[in-house]
């Protein structure tokens, strides 16, 4: 049972536009998500993050958006550049009861593609 | 630079071999990970420490044995593994408590291949 998904494997935009990112979700538990960015051979890079108290943080060229009654967020990199082209993780997790560590579950990722 | 480090960077090792991996992390974090991830896949959560204590198993076969000898350190010893175990093996730190507690930090992570 997935309970993090990201629908779309990879997505080309031209640089300068805007990238559009989605992640949805299904454990109502999940009480903060946040987005990794990966280049290959190397390890998940910390983006943003947003607390499901938030529906919007921002950062920079990059915001993530959280819309709780879909259980859906999205990350929109603006503008987007080259060196934005890798691979782009959401991932959420909660507060469990019997436990302070954050567990993280990972979506699938999708692989971004900014042309020059 | 990245705070969190791994060693090696690459590994081979035979079905019979025993090795180690070795995870630093510079970041005061009380908590660390071992994931591991096969390609075009997510990363897959395998053991949590917290406070130096093994928090979270995550079913993980015997063959794989973590320990944390001090806050900052994390190693994995690996033991009559399988080719199937080959893949990329990541290191993660995160406060163990506070606002931002879920925010874990990556390292660069150790390609093993099992022959």
């Amino acid at each position: 049972d997935q309970q993090v998904k990201q629908n779309s494997p990879s997505l080309s935009v031209q640089e300068g536009r805007i990238s559009i990112l989605n992640c949805d979700y299904t454990n109502s538990m999940f009480d903060y998500f946040l987005w990794y960015k990966k280049y290959p051979a190397e390890g998940p890079t910390f983006l943003i993050s947003i607390s499901s108290i938030k529906d919007k943080n921002e950062d920079g060229r990059f915001t993530v958006f959280l819309n709780k009654s879909a259980k859906h967020l999205s990350l929109h990199i603006v503008p987007s550049q080259p060196g934005d082209s890798a691979v782009y993780f959401c991932a959420a997790s909660s507060n469990q009861a019997s436990s302070n560590t954050g567990k993280l579950i990972f979506g699938q990722g999708t692989t971004l593609q900014v042309k020059p | 630079d990245t705070e969190v480090t791994q060693t090696p960077k690459h590994l081979v090792m035979g079905m019979t071999n025993k090795k180690s991996l070795k995870c630093e992390q510079h970041m005061g974090h009380r908590a660390m990970y071992w994931y591991k991830q096969k390609a075009k896949k997510p990363p897959e959560l395998m053991f949590v420490y917290s406070y130096e204590k093994l928090s979270i198993n995550e079913s993980v076969p015997s063959r794989f044995s973590p320990e944390c000898p001090n806050s900052s350190l994390l190693n994995l010893h690996l033991h009559a593994l399988q080719p199937e175990d080959s893949a990329l093996y990541l290191c993660a730190s995160s406060q163990e408590s506070g606002p931002r507690f879920y925010e874990q930090y990556f390292g660069p992570g150790t390609r093993l291949t099992v022959t």
